[in-house]
């Protein structure tokens, strides 16, 4: 069964630099096309993909949020941390750690299973 | 960027068909993917590759895609099917949601 967990703080302050780490398991990033993405959401808004990162350390960024994004892994620990520098109110909401599906070694363009979700505010 | 529209509301009486519209620049070349978020709970996967049903997910769902339009089709739509629904989609490996849709059964 695969299940993933997302864990940081609950409150940062505008300007300084969220973290936040996936936990997950059964399955490893030692297996080709595995992948783990971010996905956040706003209070009442609309899901926003963030970033990916696969098995090969092949990563991937949100074209509006790249500069303030970093995905890395740790592929003894089972995790996948996301930074994003910078933090405003408005990057307030819920932020998804889920896989990609993911068939005979090839990354697949679904999501599944979704972590519960960490919630994230931000003050001024 | 790659923009993918839906309608923010759709209104269907249960037992009736709901249809849930995606709209994007030739989203039928891409493969489109739906997933349904009820109130405090984590979206769920229903339709991906445009077509497929994960298991678990019930047949009353089912999905399109061609031209510029994906489409989550619900038969017998059930008070239980009322939630949010997202189409994704990917653009060169980075991931696209539309706005979402409230799917209300009343």
């Amino acid at each position: 069964q695969v299940t993933l967990r997302e864990s940081g703080p609950a409150l940062v302050k505008a300007t300084q630099t969220l973290t936040l780490t996936c936990t997950f398991s059964g399955f490893s990033f030692n297996t080709s096309g595995m992948c783990v993405t971010w996905i956040r959401q706003p209070p009442g808004k609309a899901l926003e993909w963030l970033a990916r990162i696969d098995w090969d350390d092949d990563k991937y960024y949100s074209s509006s949020l790249k500069t303030r994004l970093t995905i890395s892994k740790d592929t003894s620990k089972n995790q996948v941390v996301l930074t994003m520098t910078n933090m405003d109110p408005v990057d307030t909401g819920t932020y998804y750690c889920a896989r990609m599906g993911t068939i005979l070694g090839v990354v697949q363009n679904w999501v599944d299973p979704w972590g519960q979700g960490t919630l994230v505010t931000v003050s001024s | 960027s790659y923009d993918l529209t839906q309608p923010p509301s759709v209104s269907v009486s249960p037992g009736q068909t709901a249809s849930i519209t995606c709209s994007g620049d030739n989203l039928g070349d891409k493969f489109a993917s739906w997933y349904q978020q009820k109130p405090g709970q984590s979206p769920v996967l229903v339709i991906y590759d445009d077509t497929k049903r994960p298991s678990g997910i019930p047949d009353r769902f089912s999905g399109s895609n061609s031209g510029n339009t994906a489409t989550l089709t619900i038969s017998g739509t059930q008070p239980t099917d009322e939630a949010d629904y997202y189409c994704q989609s990917w653009v060169s490996s980075t991931g696209v949601f539309g706005g979402g849709t409230k799917l209300t059964v009343l």
